[in-house]
């Protein structure tokens, strides 16, 4: 069964950085672009980034362009988010998703990690 | 960027009633429209991809349709395992998104 372990949440200052981190297993990592997705407290699903299947390629929501960068390391079956300058209207639970169809490219994700929390408070 | 109107936000729904929730985009989609259901404190799961298509393992009373800029997901004879937030997402142009969310609540 296809597993996705998001770690790397926590607390943190306006304005400050975090890294969430997004552990791939039981599916060939490297032949599937991934995407993260994020829920604010209460609120509905927003899609936040996707990254080509071989890392080539990658396209963020304008909330986010500019100040996170996704990327992965198909070495290690891992997803990564760099988030730098983080606002208060970061604070989400982020998951990390797997599209479902191989070597596709902004597609449908089927598969779901559990969720990272990030709040960003001061 | 598409933007996915999602309608009623909020149902209220007896057991073994049938649900239909819509979900309007902003431009034509083609059939590039996906159905997520969100149990509370769970990942989304995905019910049916593009408009209509099964998912392995999805119940059959759960049904898709549309095309172009209007969709439908029905849920036939409603079970309390059903309550949930339902979203629409589309995949049709970068970048991906998704609808308001329908909150299924039974009665």
């Amino acid at each position: 069964q296809v597993q996705l372990v998001e770690s790397g949440g926590g607390v943190v200052q306006p304005g400050r950085s975090l890294r969430l981190s997004c552990a791939a297993s039981e599916f060939t990592f490297s032949t599937y672009g991934m995407h993260w997705v994020r829920q604010a407290p209460g609120k509905g699903l927003e899609w936040v980034a996707v990254i080509s299947y071989d890392g080539n390629n990658k396209y963020y929501a304008d909330s986010v362009k500019g100040r996170f960068t996704i990327s992965r390391d198909n070495s290690k079956n891992t997803l990564y988010l760099q988030m730098n300058s983080l606002r208060v209207e970061d604070t989400a639970v982020y998951y990390c998703a797997k599209e479902r169809a191989r070597y596709s490219y902004g597609g449908d994700p089927d598969y779901w990690g559990q969720g990272s929390l990030v709040t960003v408070s001061s | 960027e598409i933007v996915l109107t999602q309608s009623p936000d909020f149902q209220s729904v007896t057991p073994k009633e049938k649900v239909t929730i819509t979900c309007r985009a902003s431009q034509r989609v083609g059939n590039s429209l996906h159905w997520y259901q969100q149990k509370p404190d769970q990942s989304p799961k995905l019910l049916i991809n593009y408009a209509s298509q099964s998912i392995s393992g999805v119940p059959s009373r759960f049904r898709g349709s549309g095309y172009g800029t209007d969709f439908t997901l029905t849920i036939n004879s409603l079970e309390a395992e059903d309550a949930a937030v339902y979203y629409c997402l589309q995949s049709s142009s970068l970048p991906l998104t998704f609808g308001g969310g329908t909150k299924v609540e039974i009665k």
